[in-house]
């Protein structure tokens, strides 16, 4: 079963627009790790927020962590058509288990 | 530096035969996972490696295997296959087991079964 949910499932937005994604999480974690997909392809590592982290940001991205809210939040700002994808939280449990635990995902349409 | 390497890309079986799938994590990393991705129940993890021992397993039939190499390589095998069984796998490598690890994943096998 999934652990995430991303929210919403799909967005769709213009070029230069900034992009929003939710994650929420049932269980305590370690980590927090957001990925890319482009259609048919594999995962794109995009960032890793650690549960004593409460907002990282790379480049364009911009992720915030809210433990007591089991949420997360991926920010795209000033979007480009190239950012069309499909985003994943995904989630590791307590105990140094590798194990991810994925949602669904928001795909993300960026029109030019 | 090389990413996580999977073959074959893509490949077609019939039901009731099996398939192996390859994985080489990225040069130095010694923890292996797989994933299964499929429209209707998204990404699931199959199983995890790390110094050739299955150290997790997903809640998959027990036609799913796999095993780690000394090397860090890793395989997975799907026997009896099923349509169902139809999926993107993805190899994911990670450097060590523990808190705090940048999970990279690879392009993926993708698998038809007709």
């Amino acid at each position: 079963s999934q652990q995430g949910e991303e929210d919403p499932q799909a967005l769709s937005i213009q070029e230069g627009e900034n992009a929003t994604m939710n994650c929420s999480y049932k269980t305590s974690i370690n980590n927090l790790q957001w990925y890319r997909q482009n259609s048919g392809r594999g995962l794109v590592h995009l960032i890793l927020i650690r549960s004593n982290e409460r907002e990282k940001h790379s480049g364009r991205l911009r992720v915030t962590l809210d433990t007591s809210k089991k949420s997360s939040s991926l920010l795209i700002t000033a979007s480009r058509a190239a950012d069309t994808a499909s985003y994943f939280c995904a989630t590791d449990g307590r105990g140094g288990s590798e194990k991810l635990v994925f949602g669904k995902g928001t795909k993300l349409t960026v029109n030019p | 530096k090389a990413g996580v390497t999977q073959t074959p890309r893509y490949l077609i079986k019939t039901r009731g035969q099996q398939v192996t799938l390859s994985c080489s994590p990225i040069s130095g990393h010694r923890s292996v996972s797989w994933y299964q991705q499929t429209p209707g129940q998204g990404l699931q993890f199959l199983f995890e490696y790390f110094s050739e021992t299955q150290r997790n397993k997903g809640n998959f039939p027990g036609r799913f295997s796999g095993r780690q190499f000394s090397n860090s390589r890793s395989e997975m095998n799907v026997s009896t296959l099923e349509l169902g069984d139809s999926a993107l796998y993805l190899c994911a490598s990670s450097r060590d087991r523990g808190r705090g690890n940048t999970i990279y994943f690879g392009e993926g096998s993708w698998l038809t079964v007709v």
